[in-house]
Formats: structure tokens, sequence, C-alpha cells
């Protein structure tokens, strides 16, 4: 069956340092992957947007790499803040054309001061 | 632009009861998704709509239904609630099919079900 796994459901990180959090899945054949962030008592907001023929991608301080050979993308947070705190959610296309988003259960991040 | 909104953001409900939830997509997009999410389960993929048809419906029973507008409003229902459908349920849309579109999620509804 498919599933996708993030690693940690916790990660504390010290301010300053880079956080990585890695998204796995099995059983899937992606065309592209997405990350998102939500805060407590919020939806999820999109972050960024993986697609298969593309190894890594940068937006400000995050960069996302994705490996369709080990099934594994990570997303890593460079010079982390607190206001980085927050749970991350890895996501795919449950499959070409299902119209229909599967969600990691996330990892929640706290960046300590 | 305005974001997806949800009607009503609370809701207590008794067992048995049925209740509506609402979701405005952002004007121009005509795809909208729900979703349930629960701290044990996580982000649920209930069912999308786009241009007023169900294209995709998640692994919940039949008393999870839903339905979309010429205006892509969008509302969803569930019927003889039970205490485990206490969740936060989101709307999310995006601008049509899949093929990279990333989701704009709305707030959510908090349903608690005593």
């Amino acid at each position: 069956s498919q599933k996708i796994e993030q690693n940690s459901e916790a990660l504390n990180i010290q301010e300053g340092k880079t956080a990585t959090l890695t998204c796995n899945y099995t059983n899937y054949s992606p065309a592209y992957l997405q990350w998102y962030r939500q805060d407590p008592g919020r939806g999820p907001v999109f972050l960024l947007l993986i697609r298969e023929n593309e190894k890594e991608k940068r937006k400000e301080r995050l960069k996302v790499t994705f490996d369709t050979t080990l099934k594994q993308s990570l997303f890593h947070i460079t010079a982390s803040q607190p206001a980085d705190s927050a749970t991350y959610l890895c996501a795919l296309e449950a499959g070409a054309g299902s119209y229909q988003l599967t969600f990691g259960k996330g990892t929640k991040l706290s960046v300590i001061p | 632009k305005a974001g997806v909104t949800q009607t009503p953001r609370y809701l207590i409900k008794t067992r048995g009861q049925q209740v509506t939830l609402s979701c405005s997509p952002i004007s121009g997009h005509r795809s909208v998704s729900w979703y349930q999410q629960t701290p044990g389960q996580g982000l649920q993929f209930l069912f999308e709509y786009f241009s007023e048809t169900q294209r995709n419906k998640g692994n919940f029973p039949g008393r999870f239904s839903g339905r979309q507008f010429s205006n892509s409003r969008s509302e969803m229902n569930v019927s003889t609630l039970e205490l485990g459908d206490s969740a936060l349920y989101l709307c999310a849309s995006s601008s049509g099919g899949f093929g990279g579109g990333e989701q704009y999620f709305g707030p959510g509804t908090r349903l608690t079900v005593t």
C-alpha cells in the first residue's frame, strides 16, 4: 500500500542552525512533491513544489531535494529562527490524475533561541 | 485576492445530528478539496470537486458528502454525527487539475461532537 512517512514527529534545533526534515514514500511514482507549513489551529500554507525531474529547489532560506531513486525528499531551513517553529508537511499526488493529495503526518519543528 | 474562507469556524453538535460546512475558494479557482485533520490520523482526503463534479473521493463512509455550486463555492455535509467525527475540517482551493498545482487552505472549521 502507499505510504508517506516523515521520519521525525518532532525536531528541536538551536536558532541559527540548519533544520533538515525528511519525507520518505513507498509505492508512489509522483510527478512532484509539495511541502507545507502548518501553525496551530490554522490551515497548511504552501511552501515549495519540486518536480520529479528537479533535483533541488530553493526559496529564500528554504531548500528542497527530491531523490526519486531513494524515494525521499529532504527539506532544509537554513539559519533557522524561532518564527520557523511550526509543523511541516510533505504531500504527494495519490496517483496520476487522481486529483487527490496525500499528506504525511508532519514534523513539528521547534527552534530554540 | 481574498483567501479561502470557511464558515462556521467553530461548531458544537450532538451525536446523531447532521452538520453542513461551507467553503468559498479563491476567486478564479475551480477546484475545491476537503480534508479531515485529527491528531492521530493527520490530514485525510475527503473529496475533490471541479466545476460542480466530484472527481475523487477518499475512504470515508457515505455519511460524508459534498457538493460544489456553479460559483465554485462548496459545502460538505456529515449526517448522523459520531464522536469520532470531531476534527478540524479543512478545505483547499486550486486553479484546476493537478499537474503541479499547489493548494490554498482555509482556516478550517473545528467540529466538536458531544
